[in-house]
């Protein structure tokens, strides 16, 4: 089975630009995060979804920010405008319906972004 | 954000040598989770703990969730250099999310 996809892999854009990240979650997977990780903070969770609607966006940092998810298969986290310090890697992972026992989370390859 | 507490940050150790990190909150949690992350690549899922007191292997790898549920342990016997890489806990509490709180990682590097 294919895990989480994210797309692109790596972007390098200029200050200001409009950046859109990209995941499909694991087919059947209800729950789906969007983490972003740097050297000083480690793995940070921005925001996450159950059953396609936003539960906690706490994490996310500004309103320069925005993450939606359409549908089951599909989420995308924009940066507008980006700025240099929004250079990190951005991961996305999703996780299967919820159980008392808990749940398992399963992680994409990460989206590299440079902001110049 | 909230992250745990995981210790040692760092380790350099001979190939075959045992290996032992761990975590520690001074909150409670109800599941523990141990990542593997490979330069370049996205955390990859070890070992994961549902109960107080669990004990679980994969492999070389073997996990415990600690008693007071404020702590887990990591450990890895007879390493290899492909155990290279930074070694992530995670702690998820009771309550209706899937929210993961993440340790601060553990950087193994093992000398063949």
């Amino acid at each position: 089975d294919a895990g989480v996809i994210q797309s692109p892999r790596h972007e390098v854009t200029e200050m200001g630009q409009e950046v859109t990240l990209r995941c499909k979650p694991i087919s059947g997977h209800n729950s789906l995060f969007w983490y972003r990780q740097t050297m000083m903070r480690g793995l940070e969770l921005l925001i996450y979804f159950n059953n396609n609607v936003p539960i906690d966006d706490s994490g996310m940092p500004e309103d320069r920010f925005s993450a939606k998810m359409p549908n089951a298969s599909f989420s995308t986290l924009k940066i507008q405008p980006s700025e240099p310090r929004d250079s990190a890697v951005y991961f996305c992972a999703s996780s299967p319906r919820r159980s008392l026992s808990g749940n398992t989370i399963y992680f994409g390859e990460g989206s590299w972004l440079t902001v110049v | 954000g909230q992250q745990l507490n995981q210790s040692p940050q760092s380790m350099f150790i001979q190939e075959g040598e045992d290996v032992s990190m761990n975590c520690t909150s001074s909150s409670i949690f109800n599941t523990w989770l141990w990542y593997k992350q490979d330069p370049g690549e996205g955390p990859v899922l070890l070992i994961a703990l549902y109960k107080a007191g669990e004990l679980t292997s994969n492999g070389r790898l073997t996990a415990q969730f600690g008693i007071t549920r404020k702590d887990s342990f990591l450990n890895i016997s007879a390493s290899i250099p492909s155990d290279v890489g930074i070694y992530f806990c995670a702690g998820q509490r009771s309550g209706a999310t899937n929210k993961l709180i993440f340790g601060t990682g553990t950087l193994l590097a093992v000398q063949p």
